[in-house]
């Protein structure tokens, strides 16, 4: 089945070491994103793909970067994580970048920094 | 900034029971407004994405309806069953080319 993958599923990070979480699909579409979601809180997009072309949300802050070295893959990195990136963080994918568009999620990655 | 508002926060009810929440959001530059469903430890997955003011939508023993004009949306379960407990959410999308999600329901149906 075409899908959304992302690992790991769970990763514990010590505060201030680099972390890179990871995110692949088998739809083959042209846009990616990164959401952010702390406990009860909407999920807040940090940036998005489309393609090749790189948007950064204007509030993300400079310590999350993402990578798309081609159409199936897509990373977060996270340079110097501090207690206040623990989160779930949802990959989700489009075929365009319309509104009327459904997103296609993968399960998330929970990241905990101690 | 928009703000996509959801209500309640979280809903307990008996198996059998029908139940509805709301999602409201800016009506201003109004696209879209999408419900996906969100089971622990899975993926999240669209229900329904609406654009017309008066839309409804219906998936078995969920449907939504949407009101662009006062900007608000409501999704209704009939019968609800223990496989329906997920987190609920709604996503608006706007002119600026985004989706802005909503904090989410989150329904626990008890057998």
């Amino acid at each position: 089945d075409a899908m959304v993958i992302q690992n790991p599923r769970y990763q514990v990070t010590q505060f201030g070491k680099p972390v890179t979480l990871s995110c692949s699909q088998t739809l083959n579409h042209n846009v990616m994103y990164w959401y952010q979601q702390k406990s009860s809180q909407a999920p807040k997009l940090l940036f998005h793909y489309y393609d090749k072309d790189f948007n950064n949300e204007a509030d993300t802050p400079d310590n999350f970067q993402s990578r798309r070295p081609n159409t199936s893959f897509c990373f977060l990195d996270i340079r110097s994580p501090g207690l206040g990136d623990a989160a779930m963080y949802l990959c989700a994918t489009s075929p365009r970048l319309a509104e009327t568009d459904t997103q296609y999620f993968g399960p998330g990655t929970r990241l905990t920094v101690l | 900034i928009l703000n996509v508002e959801q209500s309640p926060q979280s809903l307990h009810v008996q198996e059998g029971d029908s139940t509805n929440f709301t999602c409201s959001f800016p009506s201003s530059n109004f696209y879209a407004l999408h419900w996906y469903r969100w089971e622990t430890a899975k993926s999240p997955e669209a229900l329904f994405v609406m654009t017309l003011n008066g839309d409804e939508k219906k998936k078995g023993r969920i449907s939504a309806t949407l009101n662009t004009k006062e900007g608000y949306s409501y999704l209704y379960i009939k019968g609800s069953q223990p496989e329906d407990s997920a987190t609920y959410l709604c996503a608006s999308g706007t002119s600026y080319d985004k989706v802005i999600f909503g904090p989410g329901t989150s329904l626990s149906v008890i057998p």
